[in-house]
């Protein structure tokens, strides 16, 4: 049972505008969420991340939203530029173990010029 | 600073054989975490340490060991190559444990 999903695996977006990449949780226990971006050959880098007490945290282009009702959060990119082309992952873990991160599937990103 | 570094890059085992994919920081990082990702999936957890001389099992440790002698190394030791394990193997350190984790460039593992 994945815990840490992201339902859609790719999104293509215009160069300039507003990309949205969305995540959903089940379990109760997550506490600590983070957006990492990957691009071919190398390995994953932190992007953002957010705890359960707060519900938007921001950093230059890049908004992450957390609705803990709805086990569902987001990430925001404005505006989005090509070289955002990646591949993003949302992760998870629980208040009492920060290490222990859940992964979600992954969303690849196309941004057009 | 290299942070993260992995050896090899590239490994085809045969069904059986062993080896030890090789992981190295130089951020004097406590933490330390071994994942796999399988093709069009998320990265699984298969074990990680908060320290020289302590390491615990992730969601997936069955097949594999570890060891942590120093801050610097913690190397995966694949004993028993099955297919099922062929995957990328990603090694990643971090200061704490809600600190970001800093990722190495992966390990292509093939076993045929």
């Amino acid at each position: 049972d994945q815990q840490v999903k992201q339902n859609s695996p790719s999104l293509s977006v215009q160069e300039g505008r507003i990309s949205i990449l969305n995540c959903d949780y089940t379990n109760s226990m997550f506490d600590y969420f983070l957006w990492y971006k990957k691009y071919p050959a190398e390995g994953p880098t932190f992007l953002i991340s957010i705890s359960s007490i707060k519900d938007k945290n921001e950093d230059g282009r890049f908004t992450v939203f957390l609705n803990k009702s709805a086990k569902h959060l987001s990430l925001h990119i404005v505006p989005s530029q090509p070289g955002d082309s990646a591949v993003y992952f949302c992760a998870a873990s629980p208040n009492n173990a920060g290490n222990m991160l859940t992964f979600g599937g992954g969303t690849r990103l196309m941004v057009k010029p | 600073n290299a942070g993260v570094t992995q050896t090899p890059k590239f490994r085809i085992l045969k069904i059986g054989q062993s080896m030890t994919l090789q992981c190295t920081q130089d951020m004097n990082h406590n933490y330390m975490y071994w994942y796999r990702q399988d093709p069009g999936m998320g990265l699984k957890l298969i074990y990680y340490s908060v320290g020289a001389g302590i390491t615990d099992k992730g969601e997936v440790p069955n097949g594999y060991n570890v060891s942590r002698s120093t801050t610097e190394d913690f190397p995966l030791r694949l004993e028993l190559a099955a297919p099922s394990q062929t995957s990328v193997y990603f090694c990643a350190s971090s200061s704490g444990g809600f600190d970001e984790q800093y990722f190495g460039p992966g390990t292509r593992l093939t076993v045929t």
